[in-house]
């Protein structure tokens, strides 16, 4: 079945980058995305990637695909104690009736 | 901002009592979820609809119920609540998308804790 893996917790400094880990199992999965959870509230979604793209960039957030080694990684330059947060994989397959498939979320930990 | 809603945000409940969580979404999506997220965080689905009418079950088992009437309203029903019922509940829908991105947006979510 499908399985999405990410470590569990990550602690940086202000200023630092971050980079968030995801590995998928899934090879039909079509789009692969990131979204973040801050306290007490849903999930939103950050950014997302098609299967076809290496990689993509939005401002402080840059995705990395390796489809070869079902590997996503979140880079999160210059890290403010704001991005403190539970960021969660997810992949969906080429259906719009397809549901998403989370990782279990990797919380990220800013201190000044 | 996402214009879905949850209510109550809190609720406290004894074991065995009737209760319903209700979702409601302004931005017209036909699809919605209900997730349960573990104190670990990790994220269950547990109910989903297509549209009014349709409902399927998630890949965590559950002892709720759903009902999908309208377009806009999702609410999730335990019909005799327990402690093992206590987590959060997280609401979501999406629309209906050519390109197949699955853009969620989720409610804020209603922490149940059964005595």
């Amino acid at each position: 079945g499908e399985d999405v893996e990410q470590s569990l917790f990550l602690s940086v400094r202000e200023g630092d980058s971050s980079v968030i880990n995801c590995t998928y199992t899934d090879s039909s999965s079509t789009y692969l995305y990131w979204y973040k959870q801050e306290p007490g509230a849903g999930l939103q979604l950050l950014t997302y990637i098609f299967s076809n793209m290496d990689m993509k960039q939005d401002q402080r957030l840059t995705v990395l695909l390796n489809k070869k080694d079902k590997h996503l990684s979140l880079r999160i330059a210059d890290t403010q104690t704001g991005d403190s947060a539970i960021y969660f994989c997810a992949e969906s397959r080429n259906s719009g009736y397809s549901t998403l498939t989370f990782g279990k979320g990797t919380m990220l930990l800013v201190s000044p | 901002e996402a214009d879905i809603y949850q209510t109550p945000r809190y609720l406290v409940i004894g074991t065995g009592k009737k209760i319903t969580l209700e979702c409601s979404q302004t931005m017209g999506h036909d699809k919605m979820y209900w997730y349960q997220q573990d104190p670990g965080m990790e994220l269950h689905l547990i109910h989903y609809s297509y549209g009014v009418n349709s409902t399927e079950k998630g890949d965590l088992s559950s002892e709720s119920t759903v009902s999908r009437i309208r377009t806009e309203h999702f609410p999730l029903t335990l019909e005799s609540a327990r402690p093992s019922h206590t987590s959060q509940y997280l609401c979501a829908s999406s629309e209906f998308s050519s390109a197949y991105v699955d853009e969620q947006f989720f409610g804020p979510g209603t922490r149940l804790t059964v005595l």
